[in-house]
């Protein structure tokens, strides 16, 4: 089984709708982290958390939301769902302590919105 | 806004010659690491080098990190075509919490 699981992992909507997409980890890991990807903007930070109480905003959160609701689990959600918000989400999940440390990344959830 | 960007954008060589990908930096970090994307597929960490090394090697990889030019360089050696992929730079600083990724180096690696 995979370290960090998402689902779903491909999901068509249409705007207006209110989408989430789930995050699961198995690595014991405190820190958890959603990026986007966008085709030649590499990857762009979301949301991240540090702790069940710990959330923060990343340079492009508007928009969207997020739940932290275990140590293993952390949300987005898409309040409103816009055809600009189509793209590749990873969450990602980090050990804690200090600031160095590799990032481990899911599959992906490929979101398009109509 | 991106912190790294990669150069070049893209890269096609032949399978057993080297490959060559850098990436530039704006603000001062305490780390610098490399990731490998296949097509669609999630993020895997390569390598990290922290500020105060230059050189660092792992297998077929050897990164460079020149903090006064705000540059690092990842090279493959003796390319495969298994090494096809996207290669994306990412830097941590002391003042930001999460890292921040360039846009990327696509490389072809042809049989």
């Amino acid at each position: 089984d995979a370290d960090v699981t998402q689902t779903p992992r491909n999901r068509i909507t249409k705007t207006g709708k209110r989408i989430m997409l789930e995050c699961s980890q198995t690595k014991g890991h405190d820190r958890m982290y959603w990026y986007r990807q966008d085709p030649g903007l590499g990857l762009r930070l979301i949301y991240y958390s540090f702790d069940v109480k710990d959330i923060n905003k990343g340079e492009i959160s508007d928009g969207y939301s997020v739940s932290r609701q275990a140590q293993a689990k952390f949300s987005l959600s898409l309040e409103s769902a816009i055809p600009n918000q189509t793209a590749l989400y990873f969450c990602a999940t980090r050990a804690g302590q200090g600031q160095f440390g590799e990032l481990f990344f899911g599959e992906g959830s490929r979101l398009t919105v109509l | 806004s991106q912190q790294g960007e990669e150069d070049p954008q893209a890269l096609s060589i032949q399978e057993g010659e080297n490959a060559t990908m850098n990436c530039s930096y704006k603000t001062s970090i305490n780390n610098l690491q490399w990731y490998r994307q296949n097509s669609g597929r999630g993020l895997v960490h390569l390598i990290l080098i922290r500020s105060n090394e230059r050189e660092k090697h792992s297998g077929r990889l050897r990164v460079t990190l020149d903090t006064s030019k705000k540059s690092s360089s990842l090279l493959i050696t003796a390319s495969r075509a298994a090494d096809t992929a996207s290669y994306f730079c990412a830097t941590g600083d002391t003042g930001r919490r999460a890292l921040t990724f360039g846009s990327g180096t696509r490389l072809q690696v042809q049989p």
